[in-house]
C-alpha cells in the first residue's frame, strides 16, 4: 500500500518551454501533497505544499508563478515549471500524505535537464 | 531556530551492525522520520517515532529520546543493499512538515 507515482520519470525540454510533472496516489487519497527539489548531494529541498481543492503554500524564494502547482483532486497534484531555464533542471520528487496520517510517502521522481 | 545534525558518512562491513545518530532542534515537534535514499532515487519511509524508545522492525530499529533531542538509526546484518544515504527528519511547525538535513551517507564494504 501507500504507493506513489510521478510521470514523467525523466524529460529533456529546451530552455524557455514548460514542463509539466504528475504525482499521483495509487492506492490512497492525499488531502495534502509536497513538491520537493533535490541538487545533487544536497539534502531535500521543500518548495510547495499542496492541499486538494485550495491554492499551493509556497516555501520562500520559490517563485510562485514559475512553479505552478494545482491539485484538483484527492489522488493528482501537478507541478509545471514554466520558461525553464538550465538552472531549473534538478531532481523533483513529489510525497503524498494519507489522509488523517503523519507519513509521507514519496513519488520516484522526475529528472529534468534544460539545455 | 531549526537544526539537524549527523555524520556526513560512515563505513561499516556487511553482516556487521552500524548506529546513524541524529540530533535535532526544531521549533515544534511531534516526531522524528527515518528515511532511506539510494543514489539517484527518492526516499523510501523507514521508520517514524512519537514516544520515547526503541521500535525495532525487522534489521532495522530506530531510538528517540524528547528530552534530548536525540534519535538513532540501528542497521543490523548489514547487506550490500544498505549502501544508501539516511535520513534523519523531525517534524517541524506542523504535524506533517519535515525538517530535513543532507543525510547519512553509509558505505557498506565486503
Amino acid at each position: 500500500g501507500a504507493v506513489v507515482s510521478q510521470h514523467p520519470s525523466w524529460v529533456i525540454c529546451k530552455s524557455g518551454t514548460s514542463v509539466k510533472i504528475e504525482c499521483r496516489s495509487l492506492d490512497f487519497q492525499a488531502t495534502t501533497m509536497f513538491w520537493y527539489r533535490q541538487f545533487p548531494k544536497q539534502s531535500l529541498m521543500l518548495m510547495a505544499t499542496s492541499n486538494e481543492g485550495s491554492k499551493a503554500t509556497y516555501e520562500q524564494g520559490v517563485e510562485k508563478d514559475k512553479f505552478l502547482i494545482n491539485h484538483a483532486s484527492l489522488t493528482l497534484s501537478t507541478l509545471t515549471v514554466t520558461s525553464a531555464h538550465p538552472e531549473d533542471s534538478s531532481f523533483y520528487i513529489c510525497s503524498a500524505l494519507p489522509g488523517g496520517k503523519e507519513t509521507q510517502y514519496f513519488g520516484p521522481g522526475t529528472r529534468l535537464l534544460v539545455l | 531556530g531549526q537544526n539537524i545534525d549527523q555524520p556526513t558518512e560512515m563505513t561499516a562491513t556487511e553482516g556487521a551492525i552500524v548506529q546513524i545518530n541524529c540530533t535535532y532542534q526544531t521549533s515544534g515537534f511531534n516526531g522524528l522520520f527515518w528515511y532511506q535514499q539510494h543514489a539517484g532515487e527518492a526516499p523510501t519511509f523507514l521508520s517514524y517515532n512519537v514516544l520515547d524508545g526503541l521500535e525495532e522492525k525487522g534489521r532495522f530499529s530506530s531510538f528517540l529520546s524528547r528530552s534530548k533531542g536525540y534519535s538513532y538509526l540501528l542497521l543490523k546484518e548489514l547487506q550490500m543493499k544498505d549502501s544508501a544515504s539516511y535520513l534523519c527528519a523531525p517534524t517541524g511547525d506542523s504535524n506533517y512538515q519535515l525538517i530535513w538535513g543532507a543525510g547519512t551517507k553509509l558505505i557498506i564494504k565486503p
